[in-house]
């Protein structure tokens, strides 16, 4: 089965900078590649997505690219404010059918 | 709000104790999920059910068990309770597998 690594584990920035989450996958095959945010005691949500048919996308602050070659996709994150403090958790989707497979995910503080 | 409703978003009980955690997915969302998340951990999967069939299964123990019923609203039923067991149990559903997966508000299950 696919299996995500994401590091780092813990990220701290200053308000202002720029912050970048890195995650590798182990299946060729997948296709899809969402970024989660979760807040303290919230759930989940969707901020951005990658389909591999594409090498970046952005969505205002927040960016993702990703290396098929490598097996890799990055979140960035530029000019970091204290409400972008919260656990990123990236995920890749099990082949071309399977479930998303989650990263253990990066509690990024922003402190101002 | 993601369209995902869990009921009850509190519950406490005892150990020993039998416990049902609801989820009702998305409008034409097929697949649902479960995920359990302890203090300052990642999300462990649990199960997937689509259209009514179990389709995965993660690290769930054999006192718990779930299904997805006709109307495809899930029920995760937690039995012979632990202290261990207390965690945020969420409940996430899709279009189709491998999807962009919708997290509910999650059920906090304290056991005592």
């Amino acid at each position: 089965g696919e299996n995500v690594e994401q590091h780092p584990s813990t990220l701290s920035v200053q308000e202002g900078d720029s912050a970048v989450i890195k995650c590798t996958y182990s299946d060729s095959a997948s296709n899809y590649f969402p970024w989660y945010k979760q807040e303290l005691g919230k759930r989940p949500q969707l901020i951005i997505d990658i389909r591999s048919n594409v090498g970046e996308k952005k969505d205002q602050r927040i960016a993702v690219t990703l290396n098929k070659t490598a097996k890799h996709f990055s979140l960035h994150i530029t000019e970091t404010q204290p409400e972008d403090s919260a656990v990123y958790f990236c995920a890749a989707k099990e082949g071309s059918w399977g479930k998303l497979q989650f990263g253990a995910g990066t509690q990024v503080v922003v402190t101002p | 709000d993601s369209g995902v409703t869990q009921t009850p978003k509190h519950l406490i009980t005892a150990t020993g104790q039998r416990v049902t955690l609801r989820c009702s997915p998305r409008s034409g969302d097929l697949s649902v999920y479960w995920y359990q998340q302890s203090l300052d951990q990642g999300l462990q999967f649990l199960i997937q059910y689509y259209n009514g069939e179990e389709r995965a299964k993660g690290n769930i123990l054999e006192r718990f068990s779930a299904q997805q019923f006709p109307d495809l609203h899930s029920e995760l039923n937690l039995s012979s309770l632990e202290l261990g067991d207390s965690a945020l149990y969420f409940c996430a559903s899709s279009l189709d597998i491998g999807e962009t997966q919708y997290f509910g508000p999650g059920t906090r299950l304290l056991v005592l």
